[in-house]
């Protein structure tokens, strides 16, 4: 029973295509995350939702739009992608929105060519 | 600018030691950390945590170190297993700030 899933997998599209992943959790967590992990492994906040309202929105270009139907979902919408748009992308969750730990789904691998 | 920062990518032990992994940081102003554990093609996973008004949690074979005044700490697993080998990310975060910052991870090598 998958804690916080997302879909797909894997992504392979080409640049200046408009893709979507999707997170679900099942936790009853009120937010939830996204992140991006690139080529040097750092893992780094992009967004963040509690109770569906944004509350961290890092200095992401505005090609990503995440968006939270409810509080157990948080899809990322990505735009016009380009090549460095290529990593993992990861959804998590949490209880609530500080000192909580987070729990982390399998990874969307995203690869532009 | 890295706040959070794993000095060391790589560490090898054998079975049954004692395996260190440090982790430093930069803002004062963190006051919650934790350690998560990452294999391939899979998310971090949440391991343990510390807050900054103790010095030392324990959690079976883990234990996290906090020094505040070196701002440094440290995750010990004793004793080290084949199974713990995958890389390890140190996180941290400041009160209302709702997100956290990783390291860039320590690769652990359990040799059998």
């Amino acid at each position: 029973d998958t804690a916080v899933s997302q879909t797909p997998k894997y992504l392979v599209t080409q640049m200046g295509n408009d893709k979507s992943i999707k997170c679900e959790q099942n936790l009853g967590h009120d937010t939830m995350y996204w992140y991006k992990q690139d080529s040097k492994k750092f893992l780094k906040i992009m967004f963040s939702y509690n109770n569906k309202e944004l509350i961290i929105n890092e200095t992401v270009p505005n090609r990503f739009s995440p968006k939270s139907p409810d509080k157990a979902h948080l899809n990322l919408h990505i735009n016009s992608l380009e090549l460095g748009d290529s990593a993992v992308y990861f959804c998590a969750s949490s209880q609530g929105t500080t000192n909580y730990e987070q729990y982390f789904g399998p990874g969307t691998r995203l690869t532009v060519t | 600018d890295q706040q959070v920062k794993q000095n060391s990518p790589s560490l090898s032990v054998q079975e049954g030691r004692i395996s260190i992994l440090n982790c430093d940081y930069t803002n004062s102003m963190f006051d919650y950390f934790l350690w998560y554990k990452k294999y391939p093609a899979e998310g971090p996973t949440f391991l343990i945590s510390i807050s900054s008004i103790k010095d030392k949690n324990e959690d079976g074979r883990f234990t996290v170190f906090l020094n505040k005044s070196a701002k440094h700490l440290s995750l010990h697993i004793v004793p080290s297993q084949p199974g713990d080998s995958a890389v390890y990310f140190c996180a941290a975060s400041g009160s209302g700030t709702y997100k956290y910052i990783f390291g860039t991870g320590t690769r652990l090598k359990v040799l059998a």
